[in-house]
């Protein structure tokens, strides 16, 4: 079954400057979708950026990137230039196909501070 | 403009009581799913369902129970059975084939059962 673990419980970052949020994952599957979801306060989850398996340029989105490592199982969130509003629940997320059907699979969440 | 309702944001129980939790989608997608949110432990799927009158059961589906009678709707009810109901509820839709494709999310129901 896949996995997806993100280790960092809480990280944080001085407003301006860059941080990165990691999350790795375990799948037999060649062919996947990756995710970041931002929780704010609101609690409401909101996606970030989305990475395709098959593509092997890294996604980016205005301020934030990923690094994704195909072969490591490795997928980290990249944020530059730091505000306020990116405090945050970060949740990376995986695409599985099984049984014929879609599902997704979060990891446990990253709390982000950032620090003015 | 298109999005998915959870309603209400907060809900309060007395323990033995069911209680369903509503989620309407206007995205037109065919993949529904309910999460239970609790704290360091990330969500966790309870039930999903790709197409109307049907749905499968996720990791945590013992005390939970849905219906999907209409594409645009999955309610989920919270029985008695349910050892620990507690949680923050999430309500997520997708399309159910084809590439990329997020899930798109509610704003979710906080149930406090006492």
């Amino acid at each position: 079954a896949q996995t997806v673990t993100q280790s960092q419980p809480e990280m944080s970052v001085q407003e301006a400057e860059t941080v990165t949020l990691s999350c790795t994952y375990d799948t037999s599957e060649s062919d996947y979708y990756l995710f970041w979801y931002k929780q704010p306060p609101s609690r409401q989850m909101i996606l970030v950026i989305r990475q395709e398996a098959y593509k092997q340029q890294n996604a980016t989105e205005n301020r934030f990137s990923v690094n994704f490592q195909k072969a490591a199982k490795s997928f980290s969130l990249k944020i530059s230039d730091s505000q306020l509003g990116d405090a945050a629940m970060y949740f990376c997320a995986y695409r599985s196909w099984t049984s014929g059907t879609y599902k997704y699979i979060f990891g446990t969440g990253t709390r982000l501070k950032v620090l003015a | 403009d298109g999005g998915i309702t959870q309603s209400p944001k907060y809900l309060f129980r007395k323990e033995g009581q069911n209680v369903t939790l509503s989620c309407e989608q206007n995205l037109n997608h065919d993949a529904m799913y309910w999460y239970r949110q609790d704290p360091g432990q990330g969500l966790r799927l309870i039930y999903y369902s790709q197409i109307v009158n049907d749905f499968q059961k996720g990791d945590i589906a013992e005390g939970y129970s849905v219906s999907r009678e209409k594409k645009e709707s999955f309610p989920l009810t919270v029985t008695s059975a349910q050892k620990n109901p507690t949680a923050f509820y999430l309500c997520a839709s997708s399309r159910a084939q084809g590439p990329t494709y997020e899930q798109y999310f509610g704003p979710g129901t906080r149930l406090t059962v006492t």
